[in-house]
């Protein structure tokens, strides 16, 4: 069975400090993966996705960055957090085979001060 | 991109009645439906999806309506259970099904 983990689970960081989110999936090869971010009480924003190492296409931009440095691996960044930052960052990952259905890592919180 | 309207923002039932929520879409090339329900401080759940094949399909009592001439698709709960309330989520993806768009979410309240 596929199992999707997210790290960390919750950060606090300060106005202008970097940022790094890992997401990994075990059990899957080859998947297609993306990052969403969630405001609180929002709806869900597609950032980034990914069908293969080392591609990846943005969706929107929200001076985030993301990279695939391996084949179960997704990483969301930036050298300069802002505000507008904070909220719930989801990592999902579909089936290349059939690769319409979506299913979502459990998430991590962060909050920007 | 593509936009996903979705209404009602809110939804309050009684225990046992149905609960309609309705997304329309303006991409004619969007093929793939998805429904999602999130729970407080929880990850969005997969709970039913629809292809643009179909126009109708029902998983127990969750049922999934697809119109593609009006470009429109719904989700409706029968007999509707307190542990129904949540958020839901429609979601409409293009071809290649690389980018998903979600509507803004239906906040479902069961009262008992």
């Amino acid at each position: 069975a596929q199992t999707i983990h997210q790290w960390p689970v919750a950060e606090i960081k300060a106005v202008g400090s970097p940022l790094s989110l890992g997401c990994t999936i075990k059990g899957k090869s080859s998947p297609n993966l993306y990052w969403y971010w969630q405001a609180t009480g929002g709806t869900l924003q597609q950032l980034f996705y990914s069908i293969t190492v080392g591609q990846v296409e943005s969706v929107v931009q929200l001076n985030l960055s993301a990279s695939r440095p391996k084949d179960d691996q997704f990483i969301l960044s930036t050298e300069k957090l802002l505000l507008s930052h904070s909220g719930f960052y989801l990592c999902a990952w579909s089936p290349t085979i059939n690769q319409d259905t979506q299913y979502f890592g459990p998430g991590t919180r962060l909050l920007v001060l | 991109g593509e936009q996903v309207e979705q209404l009602p923002s809110i939804l309050r039932v009684q225990e046992r009645s149905s609960a309609s929520i309705n997304c329309t879409y303006e991409n004619s090339a969007s093929n793939y439906f998805p429904w999602y329900k999130q729970e407080p401080g929880e990850n969005p759940k997969l709970i039913i999806d629809i292809r643009s094949n179909m126009e109708r399909k029902q998983i127990q009592g969750l049922i999934v309506l697809l119109d593609k001439k009006a470009k429109r698709f719904s989700l409706h709960i029968t007999d509707t259970q307190p542990a129904d309330s949540a958020m839901y989520f429609c979601a409409a993806s293009d071809t290649g099904y690389q980018n998903f768009y979600f509507g803004k979410g239906t906040s479902l309240t069961v009262i008992p």
